[in-house]
């Protein structure tokens, strides 16, 4: 059965503090592994990952993906209370007709 | 400026009845998609289609049915047979080869009174 697990479900920091969330996957005909940050409406898109081992980076923010460990981490530095959100980790796989499936997501929660 | 418009932001319905949610894209994209999101959960995928006149079933298609005539539009009717309908509800499209992936409507609260 294809599946995206993500944990923590949910974490809680002070401003200032690093974290790192993590996202794993069993699917068939791997494409693409997908980061959003949500807050109350509609995700909005952080990264999007195809190789292994190479970090993307936009400012504080940074992830890289392990095809061989079927993995990927979502680091964020030096916290800020606006990076309290759902972050979700997706898949996209399948052949002719692929599709996106979620995970779970992590609540985070910088407090000041 | 391109983008997804869903519609409406905020639906009531009474039990046992039909409604369709709007969804609609000017971004030219092929693949429209359909998911469910319920408080502290991540999406679940409802219907998608890659091409006008053809969709599949997603993770959680009961009680759900779809259509593609046009290439820009991809409505989503919740009938009576779908038991927990009280949901948020997004729709998202997709280019082949995009490299920033899925672009979100900001989505519907079906909400059954």
């Amino acid at each position: 059965e294809d599946k995206v697990v993500q944990s923590p479900l949910s974490l809680v920091v002070h401003e200032g503090d690093t974290v790192t969330l993590n996202c794993s996957y069993e699917v068939t005909n791997f494409r693409s592994l997908l980061w959003y940050k949500q807050e109350k409406k509609a995700p909005t898109f952080l990264f999007m990952l195809t190789s292994s081992g190479i970090e993307k980076k936009s400012g504080r923010l940074s992830s890289i993906l392990d095809k061989k460990e079927l993995f990927s981490i979502l680091n964020i530095t030096a916290t800020q209370t606006g990076d309290s959100a759902v972050y979700l980790c997706a898949v996209e796989y399948g052949g002719s007709g692929s599709r996106l499936t979620f995970g779970e997501g992590t609540q985070l929660t910088v407090n000041p | 400026d391109g983008g997804i418009t869903q519609s409406p932001k905020y639906l009531f319905r009474k039990e046992g009845q039909n409604v369709t949610l709007s969804c609609e894209q000017n971004l030219n994209h092929d693949a429209m998609y359909w998911y469910r999101q319920d408080p502290g959960q991540g999406l679940r995928l409802i219907y998608y289609s890659q091409i006008v006149n053809d969709f599949q079933k997603g993770d959680i298609a009961e009680g759900y049915s779809v259509s593609r005539e046009k290439k820009e539009s991809f409505p989503l009717t919740v009938t009576s047979a779908q038991k927990n309908p009280t949901a948020f509800y997004l729709c998202a499209s997709s280019s082949r080869g995009a490299s920033y992936g899925y672009t979100f409507g900001s989505g519907t609260r079906l909400t059954v009174v």
